[in-house]
């Protein structure tokens, strides 16, 4: 079954530490996309890569770190310089600009 | 923020009754997406609305597109108990691959 595995769904981690989470497709898409959601709002794009070793910032890039050195990953780091991490965490992907994006079904960060 | 806005923040009903929640957006699009999302889970895409289609159905939704007010409504006829979600609209800003989604509407259908 083709689809995106984001891991793992629940994490927790002590303020001050950096920390990584893991997003992998299988579905041979280009284009792949990290979301913050915080409880009872929407998606706030953190970051974005159209292709391999190709990325931009969206509208909260800052404490944020991604690579896309595989066409199937695309890891995202929460370094301690953001402020507030913890959060809702999205992976997406789509294989072609203005096609419907495909969602993993999160990791829930939690920093204390 | 380029982040669209969408009400009711929260809509109550009664299974049978109609559901409408309405989206508005700042940039130039060429298509407008509806997504669910179910408590605690990623977004699942439900219609997609190009910037020259006015109306389009798919089953019981159906979604419009007035692009010179920048909005769009989803209706959801004969609600379900099984239509409880988050319902998520998202545009792509012209010339990027930039998806950017609105506000999110909350509804609960009670059985």
């Amino acid at each position: 079954d083709g689809g995106i595995t984001q891991s793992p769904k629940y994490l927790f981690r002590k303020e001050g530490q950096n920390v990584t989470l893991s997003c992998e497709q299988n579905l041979n898409h280009d284009a792949m996309y990290w979301y913050r959601q915080d409880p009872g709002q929407g998606l706030r794009l953190i970051y974005y890569s159209q292709i391999v070793n190709d990325f931009q910032k969206g509208d909260i890039a800052e404490g944020y770190s991604v690579s896309r050195e595989k066409k199937e990953s695309f890891p995202l780091t929460v370094t301690s310089a953001q402020k507030n991490p913890t959060a809702f965490y999205l992976c997406a992907s789509t294989g072609a600009v203005n096609s419907p994006l495909h969602f993993g079904n999160g990791t829930r960060l939690t920093v204390t | 923020s380029q982040q669209g806005e969408e009400d009711p923040q929260a809509l109550s009903i009664q299974e049978g009754e109609n559901a409408t929640m309405n989206c508005s957006y700042k940039t130039s699009i060429n298509n407008l997406q509806w997504y669910r999302q179910n408590s605690g889970r990623g977004l699942v895409h439900l219609i997609l609305i190009r910037s020259n289609e006015r109306e389009k159905h798919s089953g019981r939704l159906r979604v419009t597109l007035d692009t010179s007010k920048k909005s769009s409504s989803l209706l959801i006829t004969a609600s379900r108990a099984a239509d409880t979600a988050s319902y998520f609209c998202a545009t792509v800003t012209s010339g990027t691959y930039k998806y950017i989604f609105g506000t999110g509407t909350r509804l609960k259908v009670l059985a």
